[in-house]
Parts: structure tokens; sequence; C-alpha cells
């Protein structure tokens, strides 16, 4: 059972456009709401993330959007770059155990 | 220093060959973690030591063996693989996971094994 959905799967955006990712979860119990970037061959790196009591947070170019009562939230990478191009991961997390639940990942390409 | 580092970068075992990966982190944190990650899909959790106990096992197969040797060191022991295990190994480390509360978990760079 995958309890957090990402879509889309993979994404073309031009440079300086911008790049939205939604995710979807099922369990009200988690705590914690990360977004992770994966370059090829290398380990994911923390993004960017927000707790459930918080609407939306902004860090630079990348925003992330809440909607609890939707159970959904989402990444937006404004003026995109061609150094964006990697995979995204959603993720949340219950405090008890500190377990990553994932959600498939997307697939970013930036064209210049 | 914030980071996590694995050894081999890649390795190639025959399905009879007996291997080690290992992780090593100077963070001072107290949780690791193995993840498994194959191609074009998010990273599993096999793993969990919380101060250098055995906390979480995803019911991992037994050909897979970890070990937490001190805080600052986690092996993974490979024994009679499968072409199958071939994947991305992922190790992640945290404050920890007994205080409640949320801990950001810092990822190593992986090894890339392949199973012949």
């Amino acid at each position: 059972q995958q309890q957090v959905k990402q879509s889309p799967q993979s994404l073309i955006v031009q440079k300086g456009g911008i790049s939205i990712i939604n995710c979807a979860y099922e369990n009200t119990a988690f705590d914690y709401f990360p977004w992770y970037q994966q370059f090829p061959g290398k380990g994911p790196a923390l993004l960017i993330a927000i707790r459930p009591d918080v609407s939306e947070k902004k860090e630079g170019r990348f925003t992330i959007s809440f909607n609890k009562s939707a159970k959904q939230f989402s990444l937006h990478i404004m003026d995109s770059q061609p150094g964006d191009s990697a995979t995204y991961f959603c993720a949340a997390v219950k405090a008890a155990g500190n377990k990553l639940t994932f959600g498939g990942g997307t697939r970013v390409l930036v064209k210049p | 220093d914030t980071e996590v580092t694995q050894t081999p970068k890649h390795l190639v075992m025959g399905m009879t060959n007996k291997k080690s990966l290992k992780c090593e982190q100077h963070m001072g944190h107290r949780a690791m973690y193995w993840y498994k990650q194959k191609a074009k899909k998010p990273p599993e959790l096999m793993f969990v030591y919380s101060y250098e106990k055995l906390s979480i096992n995803e019911s991992v197969p037994s050909r897979f063996s970890p070990e937490c040797p001190n805080s600052s060191l986690l092996n993974l022991h490979l024994h009679a693989l499968q072409p199958e295990d071939s994947a991305l190994y992922l190790c992640a480390s945290s404050q920890d996971t007994t205080s409640g509360g949320v801990s950001e978990q810092f990822f190593g760079p992986g090894t890339r094994l392949t199973v012949l």
C-alpha cells in the first residue's frame, strides 16, 4: 500500500519556468513532510521541509504548499535552472521511529 | 563535518561471495539507517540502529546482515546474494529516533552493488 503518492513521474520545464510536483498522503499520523533532491549517482539530500501546522514555507526558489484538510502538499520550484535537473522525492515522517515514507519520485529536466 | 561517507563506491560480487559495505558519520548522530534503492524508485528502508542497537528490521532476508560496531560506524555484511539484490545501497544518519521528535536524516552517496 503506497502511503504517499507523488505526481507527475516526470516533468520537463524550460529554464526560468515553474516546476510543480504534487504529493498526497493517507495517514494523518505523519508529523513532518520533507522534500529530497537526488542527483544521479548521489544520495538524496534534504531540500526543504514543512510541519503540518504550517500552510506554506519558502526557501529561496523553493516553496512547499501544505493543505492539511486535503492531505496534500506540493513543491514549487520558481525560476527553474538546468542545475535543478534531478529526481525529487516527497516524503512523510512519523516522529515515533523517525521512519521516512517516500513518494515515488519525479524526474525533473530543465531545458536551457 | 556534516557528511556521511560510504565505501566502496562500486562493488561487483558473485553469488557465492562475502562482502561488506561500510558507512561512517562524525556528526554525533545516534541513529543510523540502511536503505536499498533500485533504479527509478525511491529508497526502501532496510534497517535502523538506535544507540548501536538494531531497532527496526524491515523483514530483510538474512543474506543481509547489519552491524553497528560503534556510534560512528555501520556495516552491511553481504552473503549469497542474488542478482535481484543489485541496487544502490544508501546509508543515512540522524540525531536519534527516541526523543519523540523528528530528526533529519543525512544520506551518504551510496554503494552501487552489482551481483553477477
